[in-house]
């Protein structure tokens, strides 16, 4: 039962242009989403967040949408560089009452950026 | 000066022996976390821990288990390994809740390969 779903497992922009890649969610107590860029052989970098109460999130060329009702988020990055090809995984969280919170994944979206 | 650090890297073993992956951080955090990413490239917590409590997701096998020798280091022994314990296992920490209460960082993963 996949509670994080990315129903995209590629996708290839051209250098400059935006690059979206989406992310759909099943349950609808998760507070907090978030972003992670893999490259091979690496582990998962954080890229991004939003909290449920906000709908947008802006970090230089990185921007999250959050839509509460259609349980989706999606990731934009403008301009788009080569340097952004790599894996985008979504992550959600829900407060579990206590002090940690753990991430449920995505699948993932490997992301190529032509030159 | 990496962060989060795992050794080993790879790991080739047979089945029915016992492992250890180490895993250590230098950010001072309060929880660590060992994640597991199977062939279908699904990032699934295992454990998460602090010097409070740990956390473990009950579809983990209990041949695993953590050790935390101290704060900053969380260790996953291995018992009995199984062909289908093979997978990347990624580590990772988090400071307790803050502004950005699940920003999580990883170390780069050691691949475990059982024959």
């Amino acid at each position: 039962d996949q509670q994080v779903k990315q129903n995209s497992p590629s996708l290839s922009v051209q250098e400059g242009r935006i690059s979206i890649l989406n992310c759909d969610y099943t349950n609808s107590m998760f507070d907090y989403f978030l972003w992670y860029k893999k490259y091979p052989a690496e582990g998962p970098t954080f890229l991004i967040s939003i909290s449920s109460i906000k709908d947008k999130n802006e970090d230089g060329r990185f921007t999250v949408f959050l839509n509460k009702s259609a349980k989706h988020l999606s990731l934009h990055i403008v301009p788009s560089q080569p340097g952004d090809s790599a894996v985008y995984f979504c992550a959600a969280s829900v407060d579990l009452g206590g002090s940690q919170g753990n991430l449920i994944f995505g699948k993932g979206t490997k992301l190529s950026v032509k030159p | 000066d990496t962060a989060v650090s795992q050794t080993p890297k790879y790991l080739v073993t047979q089945m029915g022996n016992d492992k250890s992956i180490k895993c250590e951080q230098n950010l001072g955090h309060d929880t660590m976390y060992w994640y597991k990413q199977d062939s279908k490239k699904f990032l699934k917590i295992m454990f998460s821990y602090n010097n409070k409590e740990l956390i473990i997701n009950e579809t983990v096998p209990n041949r695993f288990s953590p050790k935390s020798p101290d704060k900053a280091h969380l260790n996953l022994h291995i018992n009995s390994l199984e062909l289908g314990d093979s997978a990347v296992y990624f580590c990772a920490s988090s400071q307790d809740p803050g502004d950005r209460p699940y920003e999580q960082y990883f170390g780069p993963g050691t691949r475990l390969t059982v024959t």
